[in-house]
């Protein structure tokens, strides 16, 4: 039944050592966004893939990147992760830019 | 850029009661009106949306109106149970090309038995 799925549900890194997190989805949207979401705060866009187009917040950090191989699949990759990257990362899909964003249920990451 | 306030930032309601959460946006030209609910931990869940042409939407005891004139738009609960309570966020957007959802800073509604 799940829809949009994130794996891990939760990731402990060190500060500085590369991590990715991944996110699929099973309803062939065409948009999958990723949002970094700290306590007690809305969603924050990083960034979005309509099809393999990819668009970057101007706010969003060179840190993170983001890989889109194929429809179904996106990843984040944190490159040097700080102290100040641990948050919740979710990810979401539409089925088109106009449309209704679906959430997964989020990566817990912790920087140590 | 759009700019979405929602107030109030908590809502404490005893269970039955009503409970009334509002947003104002800043940019005429959005269009599109979403509400999520987040349980702790969890994912932001939709559970009602309105678009610019309609005033009104209800879906069994959560409503949501619509004005546009005034550029604001509201949650209603009726009838709350403890449930219900998480934090509530709003959003909105214009749905031409991409335009990012802009959320507000969101109410944390707690139901008391």
């Amino acid at each position: 039944d799940a829809m949009v799925i994130q794996n891990p549900r939760y990731q402990v890194t060190q500060f500085g050592k590369p991590v990715t997190l991944s996110c699929s989805q099973t309803l062939n949207h065409n948009v999958m966004y990723w949002y970094q979401q700290k306590s007690s705060q809305a969603p924050k866009l990083l960034f979005h893939y309509y099809d393999k187009d990819f668009n970057n917040e101007a706010d969003t950090p060179d840190n993170f990147q983001s890989r889109r191989p194929n429809t179904s699949f996106c990843f984040l990759d944190i490159r040097s992760p700080g102290l100040g990257d641990a948050a919740m990362y979710l990810c979401a899909t539409s089925r088109d830019p106009a449309g209704t964003q679906f959430f997964g249920p989020g990566t817990r990451l912790t920087v140590l | 850029g759009e700019n979405v306030e929602q107030h109030p930032s908590t809502l404490s309601v005893q269970e039955g009661d009503s409970a009334v959460i509002k947003c104002t946006y800043s940019d005429s030209a959005s269009n599109y009106f979403p509400w999520y609910k987040q349980e702790l931990g969890k994912r932001p869940q939709l559970i009602i949306d309105i678009r610019s042409n309609v005033g009104e939407k209800k879906d069994q005891r959560i409503a949501v109106t619509l004005n546009k004139t005034a550029k604001h738009f509201s949650l209603h609960i009726t009838e709350t149970q403890p449930e219900d309570s998480a934090v509530y966020f709003c959003a909105a957007k214009r749905n031409t090309g991409f335009q990012k959802l802009v959320f507000g800073t969101g109410t944390r509604l707690l139901v008391s038995p």
